[in-house]
């Protein structure tokens, strides 16, 4: 079946230091990948997106892009800010023509602390 | 246009109990997924409905159930609730036919099982 893999955290970082997060997945087709976001007591907010191979998505200054060939979609930020401290969730939603309606596959999270 | 709205927020139950929770889509969104947040086993899929049908269900025992109404709002019921059901319940919302599935969530709601 689907599956996302995150790279293990927490990460700390210092303001304005530049953030990577891996995430690899396995899955059949053509999937769409997303990155969410979950600030404390909060639900999942939804960072970026990407529908196809080569896309790149980008939001707020992360960036994320659809790498078939090496079933990827690493986030990125070029400098990072205290407020970017929250919980960050790679997911997969199966590609058209697939019978797995409304399921979200997520990796199992990266805790983000960002120090000023 | 509104997000989409979980009600209670927290809940206290005790084990044996059943508790039902309630989600109000987003306007316009007709699919409806439900998931369990817990530290150990991360974000998990319940099920997911569309037009007030249960198109999709994730592996959970029967105990959990789930129904939608024809303004799409849903709810999702656990029976006899064990320690282990304590957990933050999200549900999403989506329009299936647009956006690859790209999903809406809500706040959640806190359910504590003593």
């Amino acid at each position: 079946g689907d599956s996302v893999t995150q790279m293990e955290g927490p990460v700390t970082l210092s303001e304005e230091a530049f953030l990577t997060i891996n995430c690899t997945y396995t899955a059949t087709g053509y999937p769409s990948l997303f990155w969410y976001v979950q600030y404390p007591g909060e639900g999942l907010q939804l960072l970026l997106k990407a529908t196809k191979a080569d896309d790149k998505g980008s939001n707020k200054g992360f960036e994320a892009t659809y790498r078939k060939e090496t079933t990827s979609f690493h986030l990125e930020k070029g400098s990072v800010q205290v407020s970017d401290s929250a919980v960050y969730f790679c997911a997969l939603s199966p590609g058209a023509g697939g019978t797995s309606y409304g399921k979200l596959t997520f990796g199992q999270g990266t805790i983000l602390t960002v120090h000023p | 246009k509104a997000g989409v709205t979980q009600t209670p927020r927290y809940l206290i139950k005790t084990r044996g109990q059943q508790v039902t929770l309630s989600c109000s889509p987003i306007s316009g969104h007709r699919s409806v997924s439900w998931y369990q947040q817990t530290p150990g086993q991360g974000l998990q899929f319940l099920f997911e409905y569309f037009s007030e049908t249960q198109r999709n269900k994730g592996n959970f025992p029967g105990r959990f159930s789930g129904r939608q109404f024809s303004n799409s709002r849903s709810e999702m019921n656990v029976s006899t609730l064990e320690l282990g059901d304590s957990a933050l319940y999200l549900c999403a919302s989506s329009f299936p036919s647009q956006s690859h599935n790209e999903q809406f969530f809500g706040p959640g709601t806190r359910l504590t099982v003593l």
